[in-house]
């Protein structure tokens, strides 16, 4: 168990550009959040996946924001147009549903900041 | 709908003296009850959680928090605090499902020497 990764830790761009991030989730767990943070608060959910199926999307994530999990297994999140709003940190975190006692773990984030 | 307040966007603590963390939710539903810990720049680390069974939980490095259903409430605390215990803490609601999963604004944990 080597926890959840996500790449890359910082990302700088302008206004305008696409970016991508990836998540690669505890190996065994089959459901995969994102939540966007910025600075002073506190993580907000954008979306989740219970294996490939994109379950729930807050309303938070704009049609510029698109998340895959084609296999189930790692994920990834799209950011089209950014803007210098879309700058925060981006979690990822994974947990295995059914368990009473369902956990999310958290990965590292990515920084986004967009100039 | 399930939410969190945290009281104190800041705490100071001597080195030392005792950590109390504060955290009050909502929920219309029986409640899992989470704190996390976030270091500069780096993301989320579970803590202590509680969901069934006993009120007072312990976590990882001395921290424990005790839920009081009559008062919504799932304070932290630690008896003594230590430099390394600077952080940022957040408390966290979720339903029995792990659904709803909702992060309070985190607290801000300064450690004076």
């Amino acid at each position: 168990d080597t926890g959840v990764s996500q790449d890359p830790r910082h990302k700088i761009t302008k206004r305008g550009q696409n970016v991508t991030f990836r998540c690669d989730p505890i190996s065994e767990h089959n459901r995969l959040y994102w939540y966007r943070q910025t600075l002073g608060q506190g993580p907000e959910f954008l979306t989740y996946f219970q294996n490939e199926a994109q379950l729930e999307k807050s309303r938070l994530l704009s049609d510029r924001f698109s998340a895959e999990r084609p296999k189930g297994s790692f994920s990834t999140l799209e950011i089209q147009r950014t803007e210098q709003g879309d700058s925060a940190m981006y979690l990822c975190a994974s947990s295995l549903a059914g368990t009473l006692q369902e956990t999310q773990y958290f990965g590292p984030g990515t920084r986004l900041l967009v100039l | 709908a399930q939410s969190v307040t945290q009281l104190g966007s800041h705490v100071s603590v001597s080195e030392g003296a005792l950590v109390l963390l504060r955290c009050n939710y909502s929920s219309s539903v029986p409640p899992y009850l989470f704190w996390y810990v976030q270091y500069p720049n780096q993301g989320l680390q579970l803590l202590l959680k509680y969901t069934t069974g006993a009120t007072l939980v312990k976590g990882i490095n001395g921290f424990e928090a005790e839920f009081k259903k009559s008062e919504t409430s799932f304070h932290l605390t630690k008896p003594s605090a230590h430099m390394s215990d600077a952080a940022e803490y957040f408390c966290a609601v979720s339903d029995s499902y792990g659904q709803n999963f909702v992060f309070g604004p985190g607290t801000r944990l300064s450690v004076l020497p």
